[in-house]
């Protein structure tokens, strides 16, 4: 167990709706980091949140966007659905988000029908 | 092309043997290399990581090189195992910033 809690574990939906996905990093984690698994896809940055700012973005898409709250939980919020957004995202956590060991949680696998 | 590059994208290998994957970066600020496995169904782990001050780090079976002049790097698997099937993925952190940027991934398959 990496200390890193994702929830849903498994989300099904429609094209054109609309779902949230939430992290809890690790236990002293100040950073948290959303990647995107595909089939036959490495893993994909989305974004990352240090401390309830946002740090860097990836190749998020306009209808997702993230926030990091106070109690340093996060949510990935993924909009107007489509077929290709099916896939399996990622949470990660780290202690000061600069090279340093990242801590997966189990996933949550999204599947837009 | 892509930021950092992986091969081969699948490795078959006999129970005992030594694997080698290998990784190559295109940023050279970049200057910590990671490298994750991720059993089926699992989530990625880090297994060892290196830093551009070190030219080679051993930890167990594994190892990893780093030609920093070359701009690629390597995980080395020696006495491979059963449980050693996975998928590998290196990663660099490209354009000044700290996020790791993931390779496509080695699928290792090791037959006993």
């Amino acid at each position: 167990d990496s200390g890193v809690t994702q929830t849903p574990k498994h989300l099904i939906t429609a094209t054109g709706q609309r779902v949230t996905l939430r992290c809890s990093p690790r236990s002293g984690d100040l950073s948290v980091y959303w990647y995107q698994q595909s089939l036959d896809q490495g893993l994909q940055f989305l974004i990352q949140y240090y401390n309830g700012e946002e740090r860097a973005k990836g190749n998020i898409l306009e209808r997702f966007s993230a926030q990091q709250f106070p109690d340093l939980h996060s949510e990935l919020n993924l909009s107007s659905l489509e077929l290709g957004d099916s896939a399996l995202y990622f949470c990660a956590s780290s202690r000061q988000g600069r090279n340093e060991k990242l801590f997966f949680g189990s996933g949550t696998q999204l599947s837009v029908l | 092309g892509e930021n950092v590059e992986q091969h081969p994208s699948t490795l078959s290998v006999q129970e005992g043997d030594s694997a080698v994957i290998k990784c190559t970066y295109s940023d050279s600020a970049s200057n910590y290399f990671p490298w994750y496995k991720q059993e089926l169904g699992k989530r990625p782990q880090l297994i060892i990581d290196i830093r551009s001050n070190v030219g080679e780090k051993k930890d167990q079976r594994i190892a990893v090189t780093l030609n920093k002049t070359a701009k690629h790097f390597s995980l080395h698997i020696t006495e491979t195992q059963p449980e050693d099937s996975a998928v590998y993925f290196c990663a660099a952190s490209i354009g000044g910033s700290y996020i790791p940027t993931f390779g496509r991934g080695t699928s290792l398959i090791v037959h006993p």
